[in-house]
């Protein structure tokens, strides 16, 4: 049912280097969302978007940026790793404005294991 | 602000028999929506269930229902028939809304319950 898709999938990487995690979705969705994880733990929302051009910060504090240049894409770029940014980060989406009720629920990717060595 | 709280780090039972996860919510809103997923080891969130806060009947889907206590702020996922499949980590989600009463859409999670199903 999902059309969204993050790669990679897993990244192992060393402490200083700029990263992006991609995430494209084919559903048309106006709303994405960038969640971060740690193993076992709940989800934090570190970033989100309405739209094309429109980007927040979420509840947690995040050293990352996003961009939102086409409604189907929202990468994650961290321009300098660290230690401290290992974790699993998990891209969804959802329907506009018009959503609600169930429709509002978000679809996610599959994730990325980023490791900072 | 909204919370969520999952009170159950873990939880256990026997294939065949029904399990009882539990949610609580805090919320100023008249308006909201609690979500339920699951997150298999694999890592993917996939969608369960959902109530409504107007919702006057419990949500159901297949073997999944939802137990909504709204005088209590609970929402608790009720999982009849376990299966050895349904051993995953389970997350109860709120919906926000801002002051104007339109929704972000944004999800906020609880902090997550280990189910294990034993055969």
């Amino acid at each position: 049912e999902a059309d969204i898709y993050q790669t990679p999938r897993y990244l192992v990487i060393g402490t200083g280097k700029k990263i992006t995690l991609e995430c494209s979705q084919t559903m048309g969705h106006d709303k994405m969302y960038w969640y971060q994880q740690d193993p076992g733990m709940e989800l934090h929302l570190i970033h989100y978007s309405y739209g094309v051009n429109s980007t927040e910060k979420g509840d947690l504090s995040s050293e990352s940026t996003v961009s939102r240049i086409r409604t189907e894409h929202f990468p994650l770029t961290l321009e300098s790793a660290r230690p401290s940014h290992t974790s699993q980060y998990l891209c969804a989406s959802s329907k506009g404005s018009r959503a609600s009720g169930r429709n509002e629920k978000l679809f996610f990717g599959s994730g990325t294991q980023l490791s900072v060595l | 602000a909204q919370k969520i709280t999952q009170t159950q780090p873990g939880m256990f039972v026997q294939e065949k028999e029904a399990v009882t996860l539990d949610c609580t919510y805090d919320t100023s809103d008249q308006s909201y929506g609690l979500f339920w997923y699951k997150q298999p080891s694999s890592g993917e969130m996939i969608f369960l269930i959902y109530q409504g806060s107007y919702d006057e009947q419990n949500a159901t889907e297949g073997r999944y229902s939802l137990n909504f206590q709204k005088a209590r702020k609970s929402a608790n996922l009720v999982i009849s028939a376990s299966q050895l499949g349904d051993s995953a980590m389970y997350f109860c989600a709120m919906r926000e809304r801002n002051a104007g009463g339109t929704s972000y859409g944004k999800l906020t999670f609880g902090q997550g319950t280990i189910l294990t199903v034993h055969p």
